[in-house]
């Protein structure tokens, strides 16, 4: 079945630590993107790709690294430069043409020891 | 820029009853989709219902349909027969349709409880 993975469901991060969250889907999709997820802040843009090689900052990309190597594979990458890493984080795929839905991954929660 | 605003953080319903989310969006632009997801507690997005601003029909998904006002900028959603199982955040979402894959603009969410 086609889908999008994000893993793992889970993750903790220690002080000054860089953890990467990974992003896969097998929808054939060009399109990928990153949102964050705080309690009362709906869903804010971290950053994201239309294309393989090629991604632009979202509106809360400090701290936060991508690449994009692969069409299948987003993977994000939170640096220790971010100070508030705790939040939901969801990645999220679209074909072609603004109608088209986004397909959702079940998210990752990021939580800081 | 374009924001979309939903005024009411939380709501909640008797099952059975009919409830209205409400969205309000600002843009200079004449066309563009809208779209209503949902986040149940098990935090999985769901599209609920999207609708082109240039079709003035409002968009139906059985028991979910919305009040598309153009002029006053206003997308809200309702709810008919509200079920235990619509308990979740409801986002709403903009996108201009010429703009290929940038990305949607979301609102901040409205929770929605229904109660037994």
């Amino acid at each position: 079945d086609g889908g999008i993975t994000q893993s793992p469901k889970y993750l903790f991060r220690k002080e000054g630590q860089n953890v990467t969250l990974s992003c896969e889907q097998n929808l054939n999709h060009d399109a990928m993107y990153w949102y964050r997820q705080d309690p009362g802040q709906g869903l804010r843009l971290i950053y994201y790709s239309q294309i393989v090689n090629d991604f632009q900052k979202g509106d809360i990309a400090e701290g936060y690294s991508v690449s994009r190597e692969k069409k299948e594979s987003f993977p994000l990458t939170v640096t220790s430069a971010q100070k508030n890493p705790t939040a939901f984080y969801l990645c999220a795929s679209k074909a072609g043409g603004a109608n088209e839905k986004l397909f959702f991954g079940s998210g990752t929660q990021l939580s800081v020891l | 820029a374009q924001t979309v605003t939903q005024s009411q953080p939380e709501m909640s319903v008797q099952e059975a009853e009919t409830v209205t989310l409400s969205c309000t969006y600002d843009t200079s632009e004449n066309n563009y989709y809208l779209f209503w997801y949902k986040q149940p507690p098990s935090r999985q997005m769901i599209l609920v219902i999207r609708q082109e601003a240039y079709k003035q029909q409002n968009a139906t998904e059985n028991r979910f349909s919305v009040n598309f006002q153009k002029a006053a900028k206003s997308f809200s959603l309702k709810i008919s027969d509200s079920q235990l199982g619509d308990t979740a955040m409801y986002f709403c979402a903009f996108i201009f349709p010429n703009s290929g894959n940038t990305p949607l603009v979301f609102g901040k969410g409205t929770r929605l409880s229904v109660i037994a």
